[in-house]
């Protein structure tokens, strides 16, 4: 039973670039998340979303950041125009459903470096 | 302003002995709360969660307390081997709602 699938591991971007982060989250799961962590600092919430919905984005820059999860396919992280503050690795996680006390399990990340 | 706070960013602790990690957190709605543990250049793993309907949850070498009237959690590795080496998240989450509030993390570290 494959865990979350991030692609790609690791991604680098020049500014003003756009970059394009996936995330498959585990076999039976339909609630993915989207973690963002700068160095140094915890994991910090961006996104929430089921199938086809955003349900919380309240984490997420106003501008640039963008996230989808479609019906079909893996769930993509959109950031566009690119700046050296977006370096950060970004964890998706996935749990079965959204109902209170759930684990959430995370994938292996993908490091963004903006150069 | 951080409602999930990890005071410690750091703590060393012989192999063999107790390793004691500590949460606080300040949004009395929280009611599901768990522990993660972190290799660097790999994503967190679950490690252990309990309920705010309990105070103590035990799973081999791993038990968290959790006292609500102190909004005070805490997470104990015995006896603390070598591979436990990690940064450890400390999350919460209210009920039915959307992810997880996380902590900064603590890096362990466990001396030979």
């Amino acid at each position: 039973n494959a865990g979350v699938m991030q692609n790609p591991r690791h991604l680098v971007r020049r500014r003003g670039q756009e970059a394009r982060l996936r995330c498959s989250p585990m076999k039976g799961h339909s609630h993915v998340y989207w973690y963002r962590q700068l160095p140094e600092e915890g994991l910090k919430f961006m996104v929430y979303l089921q199938k086809e919905n955003i349900i919380d984005e309240s984490g997420m820059p106003k501008e640039r950041f963008s996230a989808e999860f479609p019906k079909e396919g893996p769930s993509i992280l959109r950031i566009q125009q690119v700046v050296r503050g977006d370096s950060a690795a970004y964890f998706c996680a996935s749990s079965p459903s959204a109902s209170g006390g759930n684990t959430i399990y995370f994938g292996e990340g993908s490091w963004l470096t903006v150069v | 302003d951080q409602q999930v706070k990890q005071n410690s960013p750091s703590l060393s602790v012989q192999e063999g002995r107790i390793s004691i990690l500590n949460c606080d957190y300040t949004n009395s709605m929280f009611d599901y709360f768990l522990w993660y543990k972190k290799y660097p250049a790999e994503g967190p793993t679950f490690l252990i969660s309990i309920s705010s309907i309990k105070d103590k949850n035990e799973d081999g070498r791993f038990t968290v307390f959790l006292n609500k009237s102190a909004k005070h959690l805490s997470l104990h590795i015995v006896p603390s081997q070598p591979g436990d080496s990690a940064v450890y998240f400390c999350a919460a989450s209210e009920g039915g709602a959307d992810g997880l509030t996380f902590g900064k993390g603590t890096h362990l570290i466990i001396q030979p």
